[in-house]
């Protein structure tokens, strides 16, 4: 059964730190992995799309990388602000034609001032 | 920015209650889904819709559930009796589909209150 973890479930860091984010999954054929930040009360918003040969990519102050060997994936988060208080989903899409993405439980990121 | 809407934003019921969630997804996007949240706990996959029709759906999608795409515009999702345990945030999402183009771009998503 395809699973998709994440680690940690919730993170409290000050305003300005840096913080990793972490996600292994077992989804296989492997398709691609993203990241999302899903605000309360909001859709979930794309941050990163990786394929299999891609291993990092960055969008502004969040670079993940992706390890396809060991199946793991990880989201860094460099000199945080309060607006990166969200939930961040780590999301893995089968490939071999079925689309149906397995969603991580996410971690919840609180920043405090 | 192309934004997929959902309407309404909020919706209270009684159970045993029909209740459509609406969805206008990305004009040129051609796969379109639901998925639901529970308050607390993990994105859910409901179902997903191509070319007029169910591609594939999960163990949630029961009888009670159904999709249409009424016009070349809406996206719609039924449930006909609601639960209680129907309470969720749906989120429509929709992808363009062509090769490497598979981001989703989620709603706001609705939240459902079944009473």
């Amino acid at each position: 059964k395809n699973q998709v973890e994440q680690s940690p479930q919730s993170l409290i860091i000050l305003e300005g730190k840096n913080c990793t984010l972490q996600c292994n999954y077992t989804v296989s054929p492997f398709s691609n992995l993203r990241w999302y930040k899903q605000d309360t009360g909001r859709g979930p918003v794309s941050l990163t799309i990786m394929t299999f040969s891609e291993n990092t990519k960055s969008n502004g102050r969040y670079t993940a990388t992706l390890d396809a060997d060991t199946k793991q994936s990880s989201l860094h988060i460099t000199a945080s602000q309060l607006s990166d208080s969200a939930s961040y989903i780590c999301v893995v899409s089968e490939g071999g034609g079925s689309y149906i993405p397995t969603f991580g439980r996410g971690t919840s990121l609180i920043v405090h001032p | 920015e192309p934004e997929v809407t959902q309407t309404p934003s909020h919706q209270v019921t009684q159970m045993g209650q029909e209740v459509i969630l609406r969805c206008v997804p990305i004009s040129n996007h051609l796969y379109f889904y639901w998925y639901r949240q529970i308050l607390g706990q993990k994105v859910e996959f409901l179902v997903s819709f191509y070319n007029n029709e169910i591609s594939e759906k999960s163990e949630i999608f029961d009888d009670q559930f159904s999709v249409e795409r009424p016009d070349g515009s809406n996206f719609t999702l039924k449930i006909r009796s609601t639960k209680l345990e129907d309470s969720a945030m749906y989120f429509c999402a929709s992808r363009l589909g062509v090769n490497g183009a598979n981001v989703l771009t989620f709603g706001a998503g609705s939240r459902l209150t079944v009473l």
